[in-house]
């Protein structure tokens, strides 16, 4: 059974960073790994993505050089970390299985981490 | 880059009744769109991919259709737990949602 569990609640001040894992059980290090993130009231962002037994992440351009996702095999965990960290950071971080067959789409979810980010 | 614009943003829909959710990209996607539900306080669930191919679970009374840039949600009788945010996506591009509330 696929499982994604995430690490807890984050405060953080500005221009601190973040690093959120995402524990995968199951078949799940085969795909890929989506991070996606929810501001308070507003809609769905993608940040980025990495195959973990590949190793190489792909990263949306707004976030490429604040955002790095990497994974641990070993431990099957994938983690986010983001740095110089904003209030518009400010957000529930869902990490998310990836399938291709017919388009991408995102099959299993963590259930999400509230970053919170505030002086 | 294509943008994907989803309307109504808010429908409200009686229970029993049909809704019907559009999605439209801004340039042509083939078939490969997701719609997604998400309910308050949870994650996003996959409903539909290839737009018209139920994920694994959801009932029969969700259906998608379209192709290209023109999509469409359709809940033909809808149940109290059906009222939420709907998103669709093409790779890494969500759609602003809509949110379908009780009439």
């Amino acid at each position: 059974q696929v499982q994604l569990v995430q690490s807890g609640a984050e405060v953080k001040k500005p221009g601190s960073s973040v690093k959120v894992s995402c524990k995968s059980s199951g078949d799940t290090f085969n795909y890929g790994i989506s991070w996606v993130r929810q501001a308070p009231g507003q809609g769905l962002e993608w940040m980025g993505d990495i195959i973990p037994t590949f190793g190489s992440p792909n990263y949306a351009e707004r976030f490429r050089g604040r955002v790095t996702i990497t994974a641990d095999t070993s431990t099957t965990t994938v983690y986010m970390e983001l740095s110089s960290l904003r209030s518009q950071d400010t957000a529930v971080y869902f990490c998310a299985r990836e399938r291709t067959t017919q388009g991408a789409h995102l099959d299993y979810w963590g259930q999400g981490t509230l970053v919170t980010v505030s002086s | 880059e294509i943008v994907m614009t989803q309307s109504p943003a808010t429908l409200s829909v009686s229970p029993g009744e049909r809704a019907t959710l559009s999605c439209r990209a801004s340039q042509s996607v083939g078939s490969n769109l997701a719609w997604y539900q998400q309910k308050p306080g949870q994650a996003p669930r996959l409903l539909m991919y290839g737009a018209s191919t139920r994920a694994t679970g959801i009932p029969a009374r969700f259906s998608g259709s379209g192709s290209g840039t023109e999509f469409t949600l359709t809940i033909s009788s809808l149940q109290a737990e059906d009222f939420a945010v709907y998103y669709c996506q093409w790779k890494d591009t969500f759609g602003q949602g809509t949110k379908l509330e009780i009439k």
